[in-house]
């Protein structure tokens, strides 16, 4: 069973335009969650990392919440820009130890343009 | 720089072929992982390590095996090589608390 699902499964938006990428989950526990950026078969960069209840992360036009009661996540991208096209998977982890595990969305492919 | 490098960036091979990806990290990270990625399925986990001569089954380990032979290296070995196992190979490396996690480009494996 799926226990990252993330919506939509892929968004078009005009260069410049804001746009919202959601992650619900049912991981047990939720230690952390990341946000990364894949590029078309490149790797996976990390953008983000949220880890407490209600936690709120900035990095430059990207931003992101966590509710930990929800078990949902928003990664919100403003201004995007051509680059931004990539798809975009939401990882929650178990536990931040040796024995966490990661638990990956299937993503949400974004697509800019002009 | 640390990073994680994956070898060969491509890969095709014939059914029952035997096939050896190769993975090398150098962020003095103690734990690699070898995952795969197919359309609509989130990364799934093959095998993982953590440290030289440990080995540990991963979600999907079926018809792969692994080996870490140093802190630094760690293979997937396909042995009989199918075409359900073409796929987009990532190898990972992180620290003991998981507050690090860095990943390689991947190698894109076609099984024909």
């Amino acid at each position: 069973k799926t226990q990252v699902e993330q919506s939509p499964q892929s968004l078009v938006v005009r260069q410049g335009e804001n746009c919202v990428l959601q992650c619900n989950y049912s991981v047990t526990p939720d230690n952390h969650l990341r946000w990364f950026k894949q590029d078309t078969g490149k790797g996976l960069v990390s953008l983000t990392v949220l880890v407490h209840e209600n936690d709120k992360t900035s990095n430059g036009r990207y931003s992101a919440t966590l509710d930990k009661d929800a078990k949902h996540s928003t990664l919100h991208i403003t201004a995007t820009l051509l680059d931004d096209t990539a798809t975009y998977i939401c990882v929650v982890g178990d536990r931040g130890s040796a024995l966490g595990r990661l638990h990956f969305g299937a993503g949400t492919q974004l697509i800019v343009i002009p | 720089e640390a990073a994680v490098t994956q070898s060969p960036r491509n890969k095709v091979t014939v059914t029952g072929g035997n096939v050896t990806l190769s993975c090398r990290q150098t962020n003095s990270h103690n734990y690699m992982y070898w995952y795969r990625q197919d359309t609509g399925h989130g990364l799934r986990l093959i095998h993982y390590s953590y440290g030289a001569g440990n080995l540990q089954i991963g979600d999907v380990p079926d018809g792969y095996k692994a080996t870490r032979t140093t802190q630094e290296d760690f293979f997937l070995l396909l042995e009989l090589a199918s075409p359900s196992q073409t796929s987009l190979y990532f190898c990972a490396s992180s620290d003991v608390d998981n507050s690090d996690y860095t990943f390689g480009s991947g190698t894109r494996l076609l099984v024909i």
